[in-house]
C-alpha cells in the first residue's frame, strides 16, 4: 500500500526561526510532490509543488526533494505566528492518484 | 481565474437519512474531479474521482455514491447515512488551467455531522 508519513507534531518554532517540516513516501516511482496549508477548520490551500531533485524556493517557503532517499520537506524561513497550521504533503503516484499526508501541526510562539 | 464553490457548508443528519453535496468549479473546462473526507485528525481520503461527464472512479466501497451530470458540477450522495460518514468533505478540482495537470485544488468544504 502507497503511503505518505509526517510526523504528527506539534512542532513549536519561536517567531522569526526556520520551521522544517519532513515527509517520506514509500512508492519510488512518484513523480509529483506538494505542499498544503490547511488552518483549522478550513479547506486545505496549495503552497507549493516539487517535481525534481534538489530545492525549490518561493518567498519564504523552500521545498526540498530527494527521490532516492524518498524524502521531501518543507522550510518555511522568518516563520510568524500566522503560519500556525497543518502542513500537508502529498504525492503523486500516478495519474489521477494523489496520496495526502495526515499533516504536521506547526505552532509559531510570538 | 478558477473557483470552486461548495455547499452547504455545514450540515447536520440523522442516521439514515439521504445526503447530497454539490460542488461547481467556474473559470475553466473539462476539469478532473474529486471528493475527498477528511476525519478529525486525520488525512484525506480519497472518495472518487471523474475525469469527465458522467464518468466515475470510486475508490474506496462504502455507504456513498458521485455523479457527474454536467461538465463542472460534481455531487455527493448517499441514501442512508451511516454515523461513520460524519467528517469534512472536500471537493477538489485539477487540470491544465492549474498550471501543472496535477496539482489539485479544493474547495470551502462541507462539514458533515450525523447523529
Amino acid at each position: 500500500q502507497k503511503e505518505v508519513e509526517q510526523n504528527s507534531g506539534p512542532l513549536s518554532v519561536p517567531e522569526g526561526a526556520i520551521a522544517s517540516l519532513n515527509c517520506t513516501y514509500s512508492d519510488r516511482g512518484s513523480q509529483s510532490f506538494f505542499w498544503y496549508r490547511q488552518y483549522s477548520g478550513k479547506s486545505p490551500e496549495l503552497i507549493m509543488f516539487i517535481y525534481s531533485n534538489g530545492d525549490k524556493e518561493d518567498g519564504r517557503f523552500t521545498a526540498q526533494l530527494n527521490k532516492a532517499s524518498q524524502y521531501v520537506s518543507l522550510l518555511i524561513r522568518d516563520s510568524q505566528p500566522s503560519d500556525s497550521a497543518t502542513y500537508l504533503c502529498a504525492v503523486n503516484t500516478g495519474g489521477f492518484k494523489t496520496i495526502f499526508g495526515a499533516g504536521t501541526r506547526l505552532f509559531v510562539k510570538a | 481565474s478558477q473557483t470552486i464553490h461548495q455547499w452547504p457548508a455545514t450540515l447536520v443528519q440523522p442516521v439514515g437519512s439521504p445526503l447530497s453535496l454539490e460542488c461547481t468549479v467556474e473559470g475553466t473546462s473539462n476539469p478532473n474531479l474529486y471528493w475527498y473526507r477528511q476525519a478529525a485528525g486525520r488525512g484525506l481520503q480519497l472518495l472518487f474521482y471523474s475525469v469527465g461527464i458522467g464518468q466515475i472512479s470510486s475508490e474506496v466501497p462504502q455507504n456513498l455514491s458521485a455523479s457527474r451530470p454536467q461538465d463542472r458540477q460534481f455531487i455527493l450522495s448517499s441514501k442512508k447515512l451511516l454515523l461513520s460518514d460524519s467528517g469534512f468533505y472536500l471537493c477538489a478540482w485539477s487540470g491544465l488551467a492549474g498550471g501543472q495537470l496535477e496539482t489539485q485544488y479544493f474547495g470551502p468544504g462541507t462539514r458533515l455531522l450525523v447523529l
